[in-house]
């Protein structure tokens, strides 16, 4: 069984650009969390989608953010404008009826 | 929500050396998992642990839900054990029922040749 997938795996971009992270869950999961960890900080919740529903994304930094969840499948999150502050590394997380979340492996994501 | 604590912040150790690490959490879980990111950001799994005792290779760990606590131990530590390692829980009774995860302040290890 494949785990959580996200690419790319590291992106740099200049401050200004857009920047589009992609996550694939694992089969079945209806359950799909983003978080991130910026400047060596703590690792935070961004948003829950389950299925294609957003439940909470009373994590989301701002509005520069938009993250969706096309046919309860793979997710997106897209930063536009990125901000020199964007700088972190974003980790998708997916799970089913239990507890345990599942972690890709995260994007390092890169603004000068 | 669910307040999660780390100690120490920061450990510094020669190879060949034993560690403990230590997870607090303010509420009761269901979800307890370990994880280390590498020097590279890459977050890897170590252990999906609400309660008991789990080992794998050098590395163990327990939980003791009943006093809100989780140990992590590491062995015989190396160099690539470097890193930071996070707690992460989830599914406390104030949680709403969701299932995401609230992670710990980590813990930053370097293992010294």
């Amino acid at each position: 069984e494949a785990g959580v997938t996200q690419f790319p795996s590291h992106s740099v971009i200049e401050k200004g650009q857009t920047v589009t992270l992609r996550c694939d869950p694992i089969s079945g999961h209806d359950n799909l969390y983003w978080y991130r960890r910026v400047m060596g900080k703590e690792i935070k919740f961004l948003l829950h989608f389950v299925k294609e529903s957003k439940q909470d994304e009373s994590g989301m930094p701002n509005n520069r953010f938009l993250a969706e969840r096309t046919g309860g499948t793979y997710s997106t999150l897209k930063v536009q404008p990125a901000e020199l502050e964007d700088s972190g590394v974003y980790f998708c997380a997916s799970s089913h009826y239990y507890p345990e979340a599942f972690f890709g492996q995260g994007t390092r994501l890169t603004v000068v | 929500g669910i307040q999660v604590e780390q100690s120490p912040p920061d450990l510094i150790l020669q190879e060949g050396a034993n560690s403990t690490l230590r997870c607090n959490f303010s509420d009761s879980v269901n979800n307890l998992q370990w994880f280390h990111q590498n020097p590279w950001g890459q977050l890897i799994n170590l252990f999906y642990i609400p309660s008991g005792t789990k080992q794998n290779g050098r590395l163990s760990a327990t939980t003791v839900a009943t006093e809100r606590y989780s140990l992590l131990y590491i062995s015989s530590s190396q160099t690539t054990d470097s890193g930071v390692y996070f707690c992460a829980v989830g599914g406390g009774l104030r949680s709403g029922g969701y299932q995401k995860v609230t992670f710990g302040t980590g813990t930053k290890l370097q293992v010294l040749p």
